[in-house]
């Protein structure tokens, strides 16, 4: 069974940083490209970032470009999203994603999401 | 970027209604368009791919067609467990965009 499981979210000030994991077992993560996705309390879904199945291609929406970083530990099964210069418009839950296809690149659409983490950005 | 765009934001419909939800992207996409079906609290979950491919465990009441800009999902007798919010999402090049939602509402 696919499990996707996110982790690292919280209260922040802005200006600051959080690092998000997500563990994943139930699949052959090197071979899966894998995305983040957020959601604004009470908004839709936006598409924040995807890295390839080995780490070489990433991809980031121009929304948060520069301030977050995407990354993956395949010994690990772990993907990571480094976030820092935190804004309010960053409050969102952030879903770990996994791409359909074992395929090279970054990815199409998604067949499994994780249960989401909840990261504030307030002072 | 592909802007996709849903029509109705709302819909309220009854028990045993068939529903159409529609898509339309700013530019041509093929059909590299999946839907996704979403309840509160809940991550989203894939209903369909490639346009008008059903995933596997999802009923055969749920169905998609389209290529190019317009696309449809149809619901067609909708169940007490469909109320829900449904989301388009391309997928013929990046930015990775969703449409704003489609919220299903009980009539």
């Amino acid at each position: 069974e696919v499990q996707l499981v996110e982790s690292g979210g919280g209260l922040v000030q802005p200006g600051g940083s959080l690092r998000l994991s997500c563990s994943a077992s139930g699949f052959t993560f090197s071979s899966y490209a894998m995305h983040w996705v957020r959601q604004a309390p009470g908004k839709g879904l936006e598409y924040v970032s995807a890295i390839s199945s080995n780490g070489g291609s990433t991809y980031y929406a121009d929304s948060v470009k520069g301030r977050f970083t995407i990354s993956r530990d395949n010994s690990k099964n772990t993907l990571y999203l480094q976030m820092s210069s935190l804004r309010a418009e960053d409050t969102a839950v952030y879903y770990c994603v996994k791409d359909r296809a074992a395929v090279a690149g970054l990815g199409t659409y998604f067949d499994y999401w994780g249960q989401g983490t909840l990261v504030t950005v307030s002072s | 970027d592909i802007q996709m765009t849903q029509s109705p934001s709302t819909l309220s419909a009854s028990v045993g209604d068939r529903v159409t939800i529609t898509c339309r992207a700013s530019q041509s996409i093929s059909s590299w368009l999946a839907w996704y079906q979403q309840k509160p609290g809940k991550a989203p979950k894939l209903l369909i791919y490639k346009a008008s491919s059903l995933e596997s465990g999802v009923p055969s009441r749920f169905s998609g067609s389209g290529s190019g800009t317009e696309f449809t999902l149809t619901i067609s007798s909708l169940q007490p467990d469909d109320f829900a919010t449904y989301y388009c999402q391309q997928y013929n090049s990046y930015p990775l965009t969703f449409g704003q939602g489609t919220k299903v509402e009980i009539k």
